[in-house]
């Protein structure tokens, strides 16, 4: 069953460094999401990517972090500059398109475990 | 978006249905009803949506109230492995501006006990 996968499972980062997140959707999907949990929080929503731009954004997605779909295969999260607050699961999902926004599941791959020192 | 209601957690017995309860008193016409579940260590799953008819896949049935206002999923007979936390998730289709995001809420634990 196909599957999205992510790497690297943790990063351990110092405060202030760029870090990059990298990401496999499944391979006819064509849309793209990056979530974040806190530890004991909630999932948030950060980021969707369609047709090789942002669609959506939250306020958590500022002009530290950026996505890019760089080879048509993987899709990347970069966080420029990291703060200890960064410090969180970082889940990528993929979804396909079936007409309606309502509809199209997410397949989430296994996250990344980011810790910022 | 339209805010859910779900009780912070419960406890099952293995192999007995569960009943995961959901309020959505301000659901609008055109909200899609979805239900996600992530295990432990792991990513969110989708187990199930739907609109307004019950709808049942082979993880699950989901059972929608008439005025749409609540909804229910339910676990037939639940294993070990279902002991998740549990997410009612509104998704409006707004077509042209919407990509689809998910809001997820704090969820209800479910415990499931051998």
């Amino acid at each position: 069953e196909p599957e999205v996968t992510q790497t690297p499972s943790h990063q351990v980062t110092q405060m202030g460094q760029e870090v990059i997140l990298r990401c496999v959707p499944i391979s006819n999907h064509l849309y793209f999401y990056w979530y974040r949990q806190i530890l004991g929080q909630k999932v948030e929503f950060l980021v969707s990517f369609y047709n090789n731009e942002i669609s959506e954004k939250s306020e958590i997605f500022d002009d530290q972090f950026s996505v890019e779909r760089p080879d048509g295969s993987n899709f990347t999260l970069k966080i420029r500059s990291t703060k200890l607050e960064d410090s969180a699961m970082y889940f990528c999902a993929s979804s396909d398109w079936r007409g309606l926004a309502g509809v199209n599941e997410q397949f989430f791959g296994p996250g990344t475990r980011l810790t910022v020192l | 978006d339209a805010k859910t209601t779900q009780p912070n957690s419960m406890e099952s017995n293995e192999e007995e249905p569960v009943h995961l309860p959901c309020n959505h008193s301000t659901i609008s016409g055109t909200d899609y009803i979805h239900w996600y579940r992530q295990l432990p260590s792991q990513g969110p799953e989708y187990v199930i949506h739907g609109l307004t008819s019950n709808v049942n896949n082979r993880m699950a049935s989901l059972a929608i109230a008439e005025d749409r206002k609540s909804s229910t999923l339910i676990l037939h007979r639940a294993t070990l492995r279902d002991a998740a936390v549990y997410y009612c998730i509104l998704r409006p289709n707004a077509g042209g501006t919407s990509y689809g995001k998910l809001t997820f809420g704090q969820g209800t634990i479910l415990t499931v006990h051998p």
